[in-house]
């Protein structure tokens, strides 16, 4: 079974500019969530998707969002980009919101410049 | 609020011998723990998991963790380090609440290094 795919691996943005990130998650996982690696403020919860719906929300501004599709797949966003918002970009999956089981794909480092 | 405290960015043993990295929790609920592990350049991969079951976890790769409420803990050990055992290794806390398994909240991580 293919595990959590996420697009771009890779990706320089610069200042002010939007960035949307890509993730699929196992087949026959629906729920999806997001975390962002930084060095500095290390691993912290973005948000988490269940049936097209945002479940829960982490403490970060209205510039990052994200959505569902009913294939499960996953984006997010980042409008206004911002040299802080450079970070190793997570997405994990799991079989549903209660399965306290996630896996992780490989990341989306993304470079503000 | 949860979080989770990791005593030592930086733990090195010697192959072949004791790995024991330290996790504190601190949950004003019942939590749900895990330990997961990262190679450069990888996301983290699921090496164990505490849902209320049995306190002593096994986990993959020959690691194991013990929950102990008296002492908010939940410690990683391995008998016998492995060069492969060298990455970065995270403890992560969850509510054990309807609907809250999946936000995770971290530690800061645990630099192994497995040294000949």
């Amino acid at each position: 079974k293919a595990g959590v795919t996420q697009t771009p691996r890779y990706l320089i943005k610069t200042r002010g500019q939007q960035v949307t990130l890509s993730c699929s998650p196992i087949s026959g996982h629906r729920s999806v969530s997001w975390y962002q690696q930084t060095p500095g403020q290390g691993l912290q919860f973005l948000f988490e998707y269940f049936s097209e719906t945002q479940r829960n929300k982490g403490n970060f501004p209205g510039r990052f969002s994200g959505r569902q599709f009913s294939n499960s797949r996953s984006e997010m966003n980042v409008s206004t980009l911002e040299l802080g918002d450079s970070a190793l970009y997570l997405c994990a999956s799991s079989l549903d919101q209660y399965s306290y089981e996630q896996y992780f794909g490989p990341g989306t480092r993304l470079t503000v410049t | 609020a949860q979080s989770v405290t990791q005593l030592g960015s930086h733990v090195s043993v010697s192959e072949g011998a004791l790995v024991l990295l330290r996790c504190n929790y601190s949950s004003s609920v019942p939590p749900y723990l895990f330990w997961y592990v990262q190679y450069p350049n990888q996301g983290l991969q699921l090496l164990l998991k505490y849902t209320s079951a049995a306190t002593l976890v096994k986990g993959i790769n020959g690691f194991e963790a013990e929950f102990k409420k008296s002492e908010t803990s939940f410690h990683l050990t391995k008998p016998s380090a492995h060069m492969s055992d060298a990455a970065e290794y995270f403890c992560a806390v969850s509510p054990q609440v309807t609907g809250g398994g999946n936000k995770l909240t971290f530690g800061t991580g645990t630099q192994l290094k497995v040294e000949l």
